[in-house]
């Protein structure tokens, strides 16, 4: 009865390294997004996977970041030569499908890069 | 394109007092709104969605099409209310779920 699992919970990484932060969806969940938090800046949408299509990736930052979807299950979201402005809580949430439909949301990956 | 706005970053009330949490969004289409809320350390959650038209925890919200908004109410704000307020949109096509910045409810004993 799991619900969506983010790990790390929290990652800190010096300025220029990458990192991997990963989502563990709800099972039979079709759609899997992810947002970026940070203070005063409310939910970024990122990027967005819905079944087999091609993923929506126009909330992407810069081309630092990318992310992907194996098996239309797991997704890892990876973030290049990190920089300070990458600080923020990363959100992954899940949904039944594309539309109208509740998304469940991980507690989330802290990264904080110095 | 698909817009969220909140105007107000916080939002400060006395228990007992009425709560309206504004939203307005762009979208040429029909789209569908909901909001989300998060307590403290706790995650993100689904409060209500338009299509339902419920009252969850006392709160309502109506689509104002001409106005293109979805307020979010409650007559009698209480403590628990206390918590970070997001209103959300998803368009037909492919269901892209886009929040707003958010509003900072508290309130105030």
């Amino acid at each position: 009865g799991a619900g969506v699992s983010q790990s790390p919970s929290n990652k800190v990484t010096e300025k220029g390294k990458d990192v991997e932060l990963r989502c563990d969806p709800i099972s039979g969940h079709t759609a899997l997004y992810w947002y970026r938090q940070s203070l005063g800046q409310g939910l970024e949408f990122l990027i967005y996977f819905q079944g087999n299509s091609a993923p929506d990736k126009s909330g992407l930052p810069s081309d630092r970041f990318s992310a992907e979807r194996t098996g239309g299950s797991v997704s890892t979201l990876t973030i290049q030569r990190t920089q300070q402005e990458d600080s923020a809580v990363y959100l992954c949430a899940s949904s039944l499908d594309s539309r109208g439909t509740e998304a469940f949301f991980g507690q989330g990956t802290r990264l904080t890069v110095v | 394109a698909q817009r969220v706005t909140q105007p107000e970053k916080l939002l400060s009330v006395f228990k007992g007092a009425p709560v309206e949490l504004k939203c307005n969004y762009s979208y040429s289409g029909s789209p569908e709104l909901f909001w989300y809320v998060q307590y403290s350390r706790q995650r993100l959650q689904l409060l209500l969605r338009h299509i339902s038209r419920e009252s969850i925890k006392g709160f309502t919200a109506d689509l104002n099409k001409g106005e293109t908004s979805f307020h979010l109410k409650k007559p009698f704000a209480q403590e628990e209310d206390s918590a970070m307020y997001y209103c959300a949109l998803s368009g037909p096509v492919r269901g892209k779920l886009i929040f707003g910045q958010g509003t900072e409810l508290s309130v105030k004993p």
